[in-house]
């Protein structure tokens, strides 16, 4: 099945900053790529999302990159905000066959602290 | 549009006692749902993927007969939690794709806190 690893596990970052997260895949068949925020207690939210026919995405001040070839892909924030601070979760989801049909497979998370 | 409701949001049993939670999406139409489990400062582990009208497929190493998963319509599933122990103690959260956009985004639940005491 895929296996999603991301780095790094802490981040912390001065407020206006850029903060980039990575991840790695396993399974070339993984096609959907989404990035998540989740603050204590809640649940995760979608704050962008990436297919493989795409390289690039963004959306105001967050971006994500993909390298179909390295089976890597990264989140870009920039002029970080306090805001921006909580738990952020890469994933992965194949839609072809086999046991990792349809699941999203996430990745460790990256405690993000942006200090004002 | 597009919103998971989960109840309780939190739950506090005794040891050996039966635990439900409801997993609904309330504008949309779901035919798969998922359950995660996930621990504190821990990533969201998916426990088992509901299908409606169908059983649930578990993943490795979850207990289908300790968690009980019924998706009996296309905006409800449940998972039981059974003779549940300290060590099940746990947040969990269920998520839900559209009927109409099957390969599209999953939608989160706000998960239920379960305290087994």
């Amino acid at each position: 099945g895929e296996n999603v690893e991301q780095h790094p596990s802490t981040l912390s970052v001065q407020e206006g900053d850029s903060a980039v997260i990575k991840c790695t895949y396993s399974d070339s068949a993984s096609n959907y790529f989404p990035w998540y925020k989740q603050e204590l207690g809640k649940r995760p939210q979608l704050i962008i999302d990436i297919r493989s026919n795409v390289g690039e995405k963004k959306d105001q001040r967050i971006a994500v990159t993909l390298n179909k070839t390295a089976k890597h892909f990264s989140l870009h924030i920039t002029e970080t905000q306090p805001e921006d601070s909580a738990v952020y979760f890469c994933a992965g989801r194949s839609n072809a066959g086999g046991t990792s049909y349809g699941k999203l497979t996430f990745g460790q998370g990256t405690i993000l602290t942006v200090h004002p | 549009g597009a919103v998971v409701s989960q109840h309780p949001s939190r739950v506090i049993c005794k040891s050996g006692t039966s635990v439900k939670i409801e997993c609904r999406s309330l504008d949309f139409q779901a035919t798969t749902m998922f359950w995660y489990r996930q621990f504190p400062k821990k990533s969201l582990m998916l426990m088992a993927t509901s299908n409606e009208g169908s059983k649930a497929t578990y993943e490795q190493g979850v207990e289908k007969d300790k968690f009980l998963i019924n998706h009996a319509s296309l905006t409800l599933s449940t998972l039981t939690v059974t003779s549940a122990h300290p060590e099940d103690s746990s947040f969990y959260i269920c998520s839900a794709r559209r009927i109409d956009i099957p390969f599209g985004e999953q939608y989160f639940g706000p998960g239920t806190r379960l305290t087994v005491t």
